[in-house]
């Protein structure tokens, strides 16, 4: 198993410009969220989702968007970019979502908004 | 709204040595809680988990930890250091029923040295 992978691994945007961080499971995980980690802050939840077809906003949702089409792919829309989304994204997955279940996160993915 | 508290930003143990990393809760009930630790450049691993019973709970690499109910405490422990521990230590909690959305602390920096 490839575990939780996250494409790419760096990326710079200039402000306004729209991009799509990826993220993979191949555990046939139920739940997958998002996270950005900001220094100082720690991680902060996103946008979560318990299946395909069903997504939820978490602590920090503004300006993100998310689907989940199939079990494998939560992809995390940025629509317009802005320097405050600046962060390392985390991707996560667990079997169920269910608070025993370990999460088992991606390697991230640095952003930086110019 | 439930919060996680890691009073030392920084912490500097002589390799050899042990180690004590403090985490405080704030949660209408008891959450599970989590350890997780990030190597630099890297995405997070747990390093042990607490949902019920025994209140000293065993992880990998060595790493212990206590649940206090009445300080609301979740401390880190281990006995002898070294210099391969050096990294970012997250303590994190989720509600005990419902879907597991970790609310991290802002994490503890572990520097070992010889």
């Amino acid at each position: 198993n490839a575990g939780v992978t996250q494409t790419p691994k760096f990326q710079v945007l200039k402000t306004g410009q729209s991009m799509t961080l990826q993220c993979a499971q191949d555990m046939n995980h139920e739940y997958m969220s998002w996270y950005r980690q900001d220094p100082g802050m720690g991680l902060r939840l996103i946008h979560y989702s318990v299946g395909a077809g069903i997504t939820d906003q978490g602590e920090v949702p503004n300006g993100y968007n998310v689907s989940r089409s199939t079990t494998e792919d939560f992809p995390l829309r940025l629509l317009s970019a802005a320097p405050s989304q600046t962060s390392v994204y985390f991707c996560a997955s667990s079997l169920s979502g269910g608070g025993t279940d370990t999460q088992y996160f991606g390697p991230g993915t640095r952003l930086t908004v110019l | 709204a439930q919060s996680v508290t890691q009073p030392d930003i920084h912490i500097t143990v002589s390799e050899g040595a042990s180690l004590e990393l403090r985490c405080n809760y704030s949660y209408g009930a008891t959450p599970y809680l989590f350890w997780y630790v990030q190597s630099p450049g890297q995405g997070l691993q747990l390093l042990l988990k607490y949902f019920s019973g025994d209140t000293l709970v065993q992880g990998i690499k060595g790493f212990e930890a206590e649940f206090k109910r009445s300080q609301s405490s979740f401390n880190l422990r281990k006995p002898s250091v070294h210099w391969s521990d050096a990294a970012e230590y997250f303590c994190a909690v989720a509600p005990n029923s419902g879907y597991s959305t970790l609310t991290f602390g802002k994490g503890t920096m572990l520097l070992v040295s010889p």
